[in-house]
């Protein structure tokens, strides 16, 4: 069964540190990984799709990375406004409609 | 463009009854998928609908079921309601049901079992 594990679980921040958010996952065949962004109370805000080993993509302050094992969000000179909770999800090959998620990191970056 | 809109926002229900949480999916997309999301954890699969079939479900028992409209649009209903169904209920719409695309989720429905 896939399995998706986030570390760490919480990480405080001071504004302009830059680090990273890890994403360890189990999965038969990737169909794609997908980061998402979660603002408490409300549904997450999708971030970015990786297909395939090596692959990066970024968005402003954000690098999203991925090798066969696991996937790096790298945060760099974070701002207050980058707090939230970071969830990764796995679709596999076999039952791609699925999206298993993690239980997130949740950012708090002090100003 | 109008996202996923869910309804309502926040639900209080007492032990036994039942629920029923609506989803409108973005306009073009033709997948909605359903997810639980307890407090602390991620979201958990419970089912994906395709053109008015279900085409995926999750590990949750039979009082929990799921239909898709011709619009697209779709019904979630919780029955024999329990403590432990307290959650927020997001639904995702796709535009395609074989994945590898990403879903864009509504803010949810807060359900609060009593």
């Amino acid at each position: 069964e896939d399995q998706v594990t986030q570390s760490p679980e919480a990480l405080r921040l001071q504004e302009g540190e830059s680090s990273s958010l890890n994403c360890s996952y189990t999965v038969s065949g990737l169909r794609g990984l997908f980061w998402y962004r979660q603002d408490p109370g409300k549904g997450p805000e999708f971030l970015f799709t990786l297909y395939s080993a090596g692959e990066e993509k970024e968005k402003e302050r954000l690098k999203a990375t991925l090798t066969k094992k696991e996937s790096f969000l790298h945060i760099t000179a974070p701002k207050p406004e980058d707090s939230a909770t970071y969830l990764c999800a796995v679709q596999e090959d076999t039952n791609a409609g699925k999206s298993t998620f993690g239980d997130g990191t949740t950012l708090t970056v002090k100003p | 463009d109008a996202g996923v809109t869910q309804s309502p926002t926040h639900l209080i229900k007492t032990r036994g009854q039942h629920v029923t949480l609506r989803c409108s999916p973005i306009s073009g997309h033709k997948s909605v998928s359903w997810y639980q999301q307890v407090l602390g954890q991620g979201p958990q699969f419970i089912f994906q609908y395709y053109e008015k079939e279900e085409r995926g479900r999750g590990n949750f028992p039979d009082r929990f079921s799921a239909r898709q409209f011709p619009n697209y649009s779709s019904e979630l209903n919780v029955n024999a309601l329990l403590l432990g169904d307290s959650a927020l209920y997001l639904c995702a719409s796709s535009l395609t049901w074989t994945g590898g695309t990403e879903a864009f989720f509504g803010q949810g429905t807060r359900l609060t079992v009593v």
